[in-house]
């Protein structure tokens, strides 16, 4: 398995409260994402970065914001939490290296904002 | 119109069963991949292909590129199969990634 990791893997917290993720891969890849999945829905992205300090939005980025300061870190900040950002965050990683297209998936951290 | 759909949404069968799942996508692809995820649990890379097909023990993964088609299919099908299998298509315009809403899959011992 990829050397992805997530912290924490469960929270709740408060509308209104800020609230940090924390994605720490050990593969050395260039390419971190950052999605939400919810029932009906499927994995939506929220942020995605193409390296150190280069990141990009995805289709659901309101209300979110993503900081990439090594490689091996991307992590992702609810400004002011909402109950409509209840859901399970899913971080992944990408090379793109030697043709490689693979993502692969972190363990996932279940929010609940009350 | 979602880019990627599959189908069905829901499939219950009996174990032992011959299991297909189906992915179609409308725009160019350069590759296409199918992930498992088991409930309350991780999402787990099955099988990557731009062309073939790829086969690991029971699981087989098809993909037709002119039709604009990928099957997963499961012989031999077992209760520890159960899960939410998704796919995701890597598009050719501009390399993101579209995921499909996933088919629920419950085997029947």
């Amino acid at each position: 398995d990829a050397g992805i990791t997530q912290s924490p893997r469960h929270k709740v917290t408060e509308t209104g409260t800020p609230v940090t993720l924390r994605c720490h891969q050990t593969e050395n890849h260039r390419y971190m994402y950052w999605y939400r999945q919810d029932p009906g829905h499927g994995l939506r992205l929220i942020h995605y970065s193409y390296g150190v300090k280069d990141t990009d939005k995805g289709e659901v980025s309101d209300g979110y914001s993503v900081s990439r300061s090594k490689t091996e870190d991307f992590l992702l900040t609810l400004e002011s939490a909402t109950s409509s950002q209840t859901s399970v965050y899913f971080c992944a990683i990408r090379d793109r290296g030697r043709g490689s297209h693979e993502q692969y998936f972190g363990p996932g951290t279940r929010l609940t904002v009350t | 119109k979602n880019e990627v759909e599959q189908s069905p949404q829901n499939l219950t069968a009996q174990e032992g069963e011959f299991i297909t799942i189906n992915c179609s996508y409308s725009v160019g692809i350069s590759a296409l991949h199918w992930l498992q995820q088991h409930p309350g649990g991780g999402i787990v890379s099955l099988f990557m292909l731009s062309s073939g097909k790829k086969k690991h023990g029971r699981l087989i993964a098809t993909i037709n590129i002119q039709e604009k088609h990928s099957s997963l299919h499961i012989t031999a099908s077992h209760p520890r199969d159960s899960a939410v299998y998704i796919c995701a298509a890597l598009m050719n315009r501009d390399d993101k990634i579209i995921f499909g809403k996933g088919t629920r899959l419950h085997i029947l011992p």
